[in-house]
């Protein structure tokens, strides 16, 4: 089976910065994503982190050490429009599929 | 282009009725995917279609049955459904690559609401 922890909420003021921490178990393992959904919205893929190491896109890192089974998504500079549900999600065997984790709500407050 | 378009964007149904969602995406595509998803909780998995076959059916009540028609379009055929069936239906859609960057792009969804 597969599982991924990540807190439930996390809260931050305008400009400042966030990590989301992710870990996982897995039988399988591709790679670890992360998807950003508004309120109402559709998840929106945000980075995919296959080998160890950092990838950045704009204000948004995400970071990934296979042998600690743990990634992260670093937010910077954040905005209100951030506030929003971030999931990670696992890439295992049965290479189609991914697995959620619960998702952690981001409240970003002025 | 990255968008993958559902309809219809809001369902009201009876216990009785038998209603369709339908998906669609032109990215060239070849796996597609449904997804239901309740109130605070992530999406959970339901179907898997692989170059139009169906490749995984995640142990779903039979009152939901998929269908492929072509490689752009994935419907979900809704019938007999309960209360409980109320949720938010996602459509995504993916290169289908074995490995590597399989990213999955989402719908918008179709909130289900069942009476």
């Amino acid at each position: 089976g597969q599982s991924l922890e990540q807190p439930s909420e996390v809260t931050a003021v305008e400009g400042a910065i966030v990590q989301i921490n992710c870990t996982y178990q897995t039988s399988g393992f591709y790679g670890l994503s992360w998807y950003q959904q508004h309120d109402g919205g559709a998840p929106t893929f945000l980075s995919y982190n296959a080998l160890d190491g950092l990838e950045e896109t704009g204000r948004f890192s995400s970071f990934l050490s296979r042998s600690d089974s743990y990634g992260y998504l670093l937010l910077q500079e954040l905005q209100m429009k951030d506030s929003a549900s971030y999931f990670c999600a696992v890439k295992g065997s049965g290479y189609s599929t991914l697995t959620f984790g619960k998702g952690t709500m981001l409240l970003v407050s002025p | 282009d990255t968008e993958v378009t559902q309809t219809p964007k809001h369902l009201v149904m009876g216990m009785t009725n038998k209603k369709s969602l339908k998906c669609e995406q032109h990215m060239g595509h070849r796996a597609m995917y449904w997804y239901k998803q309740k109130a605070k909780k992530p999406p959970e998995l339901m179907f898997v279609y692989s170059y139009e076959k169906l490749s995984i059916n995640e142990s779903v009540p039979s009152r939901f049955s998929p269908e492929c028609p072509n490689s752009s379009l994935l419907n979900l055929h809704l019938h007999a459904l309960q209360p409980e069936d109320s949720a938010l239906y996602l459509c995504a859609s993916s290169q289908g690559a074995a490995t590597g960057t399989d990213t999955q792009y989402f719908g918008p969804g179709t909130r289900l609401t069942v009476l």
